[in-house]
């Protein structure tokens, strides 16, 4: 049984760095094809991609957003770690981290790409 | 950058009702790439659809999804009680990742 789990601060102030992680069990990022990626909401909101990383440490950032976010992984814990800097009130939002699985379409010629698994989601305001 | 546009914003139906929910893209987008969720409030997105048609496990025949190049369909045969919420279609690219389209919510009338 797949499950993930977000876990950091609730409220940080603005131009501070915020670090979350994803705790996930029931895979191993250390198999291949498996990514866990991040993605967030903010209220009332459509949802963002922002990152994702594979097994093989290759990592995919939201070009939007890709100067102001790491995506790093412990394998032997089981955790992924999103870090974005220079937080803003904009950037309020559920932050979720979603697994990601390697599933070629033999029809098509092509890897199919969504998130299978999601977390519950963890709710950050950025305020002063 | 491949956009998406989701129609309506807003449906509203009854119980039993067929739904009808589309999902357009600004450029072809392989079929492969193109996912379906269904979000309740309070709950995380839940996958509904992959590869535009493949349903997910444990997800109901009632739903279906279809479509290839910039038009893709999420169609719902009867609607249930649990099934009102919001909807969103997600594509992949290379150069991009990932894209969410802006949700239809899916409302008793």
């Amino acid at each position: 049984q797949i499950t993930l789990k977000e876990s950091g601060p609730t409220l940080v102030k603005p131009t501070q760095t915020l670090t979350l992680t994803c705790t996930f069990s029931g895979f191993s990022l250390s198999t291949s094809g498996v990514g866990v990626g991040w993605i967030r909401q903010p209220p009332g909101k459509a949802l963002e991609w922002l990152a994702l990383i594979y097994w093989n440490d290759d990592k995919r950032y939201s070009p939007s957003l890709k100067s102001r976010l790491t995506i790093t992984k412990d394998t032997s814990k089981n955790q992924v770690v999103l870090t974005m800097t220079n937080m803003d009130p904009v950037d309020t939002a559920t932050y979720y981290c979603a697994h990601r699985q390697d599933d070629y379409d033999i029809l098509t010629g092509y890897y199919r790409y969504y998130f299978d698994y999601w977390g519950q989601g963890t709710l950050v305001t950025v305020s002063s | 950058e491949i956009v998406l546009t989701q129609s309506p914003g807003t449906l509203s139906l009854s119980p039993g009702e067929r739904a009808t929910l589309s999902c357009r893209a600004s450029q072809s987008v392989s079929s492969s790439y193109l996912a379906w969720y269904q979000q309740k409030p309070g709950q995380a997105p839940r996958l509904l659809i992959y590869g535009a048609s493949s349903r997910a496990t444990g997800i109901p025949d009632r739903f279906s999804g279809s479509g290839s190049g910039t038009d893709f369909t999420l169609t719902i045969s009867r609607l249930e009680p649990e099934d009102f919420a919001v909807y969103y279609c997600q594509q992949y690219g290379s150069s991009s990742g990932f894209t969410f389209g802006p949700g239809t919510k899916v409302d008793i009338k």
